[in-house]
């Protein structure tokens, strides 16, 4: 069964710095997802990681996947205020056509 | 395009009323369809999944159910509800089973309060 673990869970962050958010999968996942969430609102796709080393980039987001160390991370570059929301991962169990969500990652970025 | 609608926005039921929350996607066929349950400050539990019509695959034993009367739409219900039930749901859809780089797509969800 698919577990999925983000750390940390809640992240203040300082405008300007730049900060990693790391999800670890427990089996094989057919691929990695990274959702955000805006409080009291629904979730938004930013990236979708199909293969190993794949490397996505939005703006300052970054998305990876390292599928042999079942790890994936969202960096931040720079942040700003506008970044400040909960930011999921998720991971497609192979044979299934379900996402499994990580428990979220509080980001609240400061002056 | 596609757009998915889930209703309604917001709902306070008593402890033991009934529940019916619906959720319709257009322009796709034969999608995946889900509904995922938020509680307070916490992450997003699978519920329920179906990959057509009448197929529901439950993930949690609980006091809900659902049915997928129709290709794009899906129901979520009680018969009974608890104060546990309280939380917030989302519906979503997906061409997983059919198309590789494509993700979920999300409703705006239905704030459920149990009193």
């Amino acid at each position: 069964e698919l577990k999925v673990e983000q750390n940390p869970l809640f992240l203040s962050m300082q405008e300007g710095k730049n900060y990693t958010i790391y999800c670890n999968y427990s089996t094989t996942s057919d691929r990695l997802y990274w959702y955000r969430q805006d409080p009291g609102k629904s979730l938004e796709s930013l990236f979708v990681l199909l293969s190993n080393g794949a490397v996505k980039q939005e703006g300052r987001l970054m998305a990876s996947l390292d599928t042999k160390a079942r790890l994936s991370t969202l960096h931040i570059t720079a942040a700003v205020h506008d970044l400040s929301a909960t930011y999921f991962c998720a991971g497609k169990p192979g044979g299934y056509n379900k996402l499994i969500f990580g428990a979220g990652t509080r980001l609240a970025v400061h002056p | 395009s596609q757009t998915i609608h889930q209703w309604p926005a917001t709902l306070v039921q008593p402890v033991g009323s009934p529940l019916s929350l619906e959720c319709t996607v257009e322009g796709t066929s034969n999608p995946n369809l889900y509904w995922y349950r938020q509680a307070a400050g916490r992450g997003l539990q699978l519920l329920f999944y179906s990959v057509g019509i009448g197929q529901i695959s439950s993930e949690v034993p609980q006091n809900l159910s659902a049915s997928r009367p129709q290709d794009r739409q899906f129901i979520l219900s009680s018969k009974k509800l608890l104060l546990s039930d309280s939380g917030f749901y989302l519906c979503a859809w997906s061409l997983l089973h059919r198309l590789l780089n494509t993700e979920a797509f999300f409703g705006q969800g239905t704030r459920l309060t149990v009193v």
